[in-house]
């Protein structure tokens, strides 16, 4: 099964500050996906990182508040920006080794936003 | 859209008693679902994973079934433990050419020695 690494694994940031998250898997993998889970609450898609092209947005994300990159097929960022306290919630990287199979989750990553 | 329905949300059981999660969906136009666990402040780690074609997965004393047309599927733990306390979630993957996955809300388990 693939190992992901995410950083930072908490961070607290300030309003309106912007922070760049990132997942490193220890293979490469066909999809990368990010997820948010916010209090309380289920994961959430965000969008799917394509790698050469630009991420694929789900429905209420946009890339001018979460930019992603996927420069390879082991690698990628996630960029929350101009934070706001209802951006609290934590971060999940997961990859997908070949489609329909089983996907993995990083350990996440804790923004708090005060 | 595909909704995706746990019960019981919360579950507290004692020691070495056999319990099911249960988990509703939808769309029954599946590639596979998933069922993971979440302990405390970490990620997500996979238990089992169902394609649509398959009727139940085993791994140790998990055991998950899946009727896709009805769209049900349940987690079955034998013997339950008190290292078996955490959030468990259920997650369908689309059709097409969209694997994406559909979470639940989770139920949260207790196992009390």
């Amino acid at each position: 099964s693939a190992v992901i690494s995410q950083k930072p694994s908490r961070d607290i940031c300030q309003r309106g500050t912007s922070l760049t998250i990132q997942c490193q898997v220890d293979s490469q993998v066909t999809m990368m996906f990010w997820y948010r889970q916010q209090p309380g609450q289920s994961l959430t898609l965000i969008a799917t990182a394509n790698q050469g092209s630009e991420a694929t947005y789900e429905s209420g994300f946009v890339i001018d508040k979460f930019p992603i990159s996927r420069p390879n097929l082991t690698f990628s960022t996630l960029t929350v920006s101009n934070m706001s306290p209802e951006d609290s919630s934590i971060y999940l990287c997961s990859v997908e080794e070949d489609p329909g199979n089983t996907i993995y989750f990083g350990e996440g990553s804790w923004l708090t936003v005060v | 859209k595909q909704e995706v329905t746990q019960i019981p949300a919360a579950l507290s059981v004692p020691e070495g008693e056999n319990l099911v999660l249960n988990c509703s969906f939808t769309d029954s136009a599946i590639y596979n679902l998933q069922w993971f666990r979440q302990d405390p402040g970490k990620g997500l780690t996979s238990l089992l994973l169902i394609q649509s074609s398959q009727r139940e997965q085993t791994s140790g004393r998990l055991n998950a079934s899946l009727d896709k047309s009805s769209g049900r599927s349940t987690l079955y733990i034998a013997a339950s433990q008190p290292g078996d306390s955490a959030t468990y979630l259920c997650a369908v993957g689309g059709g097409g050419s969209n694997y994406k996955l559909t979470f639940g809300k989770g139920t949260l388990l207790t196992v009390n020695p």
